[in-house]
Order: structure tokens, then sequence, then C-alpha cells
């Protein structure tokens, strides 16, 4: 299986901050790479897909970069609503993994 | 807009079978994987496996020899079995979309939490 590493667990942001979040895989899988955002209570939401592209509807604030071990996502002006827990998954072959998460937490 | 549903016991018994349903509107289910994710209480997110159109199949290597998954298109539904529960069974139970060329998630059910204890 791919493992998916991220970093930092956890970090505290204030409003307007930029927030970097990493994801390292354990082989190369190209830019087999995913983002999610996950609120307190609900589902998982799609942000970006092949590392780098914006689902349609996210906010441009969002974006994401990489490939092959390692990917970056970044938040270039946190808001309010961008408190939450964010996942990488790896899209590259079976079975499907997920990092382990990084909360974004209110500084 | 294509909605999830999840359905299903809420609490099931250590060594029985869980069985969900998930319910799907607003969209076809040709050309996308039918998956099955949980998520154990503060933890992490964990793939189960996913089924397609015609019934085939992909299974978590670390799930394989206890779930069954199966897909009626003419319902819109597709579904999930997990025998042999243990509480580490005990999770949020989301069923998603995959899209077929890139396998990402692009759209959930809201999730269902299934308890295992007697």
């Amino acid at each position: 299986d791919i493992q998916m590493t991220q970093s930092p667990s956890s970090l505290s942001a204030s409003v307007g901050d930029r927030v970097t979040i990493t994801c390292r895989a354990s082989q190369s899988i190209s830019t087999y790479l995913n983002w999610y955002q996950q609120r307190p209570g609900k589902a998982p939401s799609l942000l970006l897909y092949t590392a780098s592209t914006l689902k349609s509807g996210v906010p441009s604030r969002f974006s994401g970069s990489g490939s092959g071990t390692d990917f970056t996502l970044t938040i270039s002006s946190l808001q309010p609503e961008d408190f939450a827990t964010y996942y990488c998954q790896q899209s590259y072959n079976a079975p499907r993994t997920f990092g382990q998460g990084t909360k974004v937490e209110v500084k | 807009q294509v909605q999830l549903q999840e359905s299903g016991p809420g609490l099931v018994k250590p060594s029985e079978t869980l069985s969900l349903n998930c319910t799907v509107s607003g969209g076809s289910m040709t050309s996308y994987y039918w998956s099955w994710i949980r998520q154990p209480p503060g933890k992490g997110l964990e793939w189960i496996g996913y089924v397609y159109k015609s019934g085939s199949t992909d299974y978590n290597p670390s799930l394989k020899s206890r779930v069954t998954m199966s897909i009626d298109t003419s319902k819109s539904q597709f579904s999930l079995k997990l025998n042999s529960v243990t509480a580490a069974d005990t999770a949020v139970y989301y069923c998603a979309r995959a899209r077929q060329q890139v396998v990402d998630f692009d759209y959930w059910g809201q999730g269902t939490l299934v308890i295992v204890s007697s």
C-alpha cells in the first residue's frame, strides 16, 4: 500500500494567514493526488484533484502543487469557514489511501 | 445536483453483518466507481472499496475477506455488507462517487454512524 503522510498534524492560524500543508507519498504517484476539507460533523468535500486542479465552485484561495512524492496545499488567506481538517488522498493505485489529516485551528 | 444518502441500522452486534445501502439521486450511475469509505470516531479516513455499474468490485485488501458490495442501477442504489464485525468496525460510513479518470471522491453522502456493540 502507498502510505500518505501529512505534516503538520495540526496547526494554529489566524484569519488572513497564509497556510501550507504538506503531503508525502511513500512512492511516486505522479500527480494522482487529491485534497479534501472536512468540517466537524460533516462529510469530507473535494477541494482539488490531480494535485493542482481546483474543483468547480471551490474558492481560488485554495491551491495545490507537487508531483512524484511531495505535495502541498496552500490557503492564501485563511477565512473563518476554512478552520477544518484537511486530508490528502492518492489515486495512483488501489487501495486508495488517505493521509492522517491536518487540523487547522484558531490561533 | 448529485446527492447520495446512506441508510441502514445504526447498531450491529459483534460477529454479525453490517449492511448499508446508498441511494443516488440527481445523476447517472454510469462512468463512476461507487465507493464506501469509513471513519472511526476521532480518526482518519479508510477506503473500503468500490463497485462499478457492471458489478465488478475492488476492495481494500485489509477488509477484502469480510466485504461484499453490490449495485442495482435500476434502483439507483449500491450496497455494502461487512461480516463478522467487531468493535473496531465502529465508524461513520460514507458512500461516495469516484470519477473513473482521476479516482477522486467528488460527491459524498452525509455519513451514517454504525456502532458495533452487544
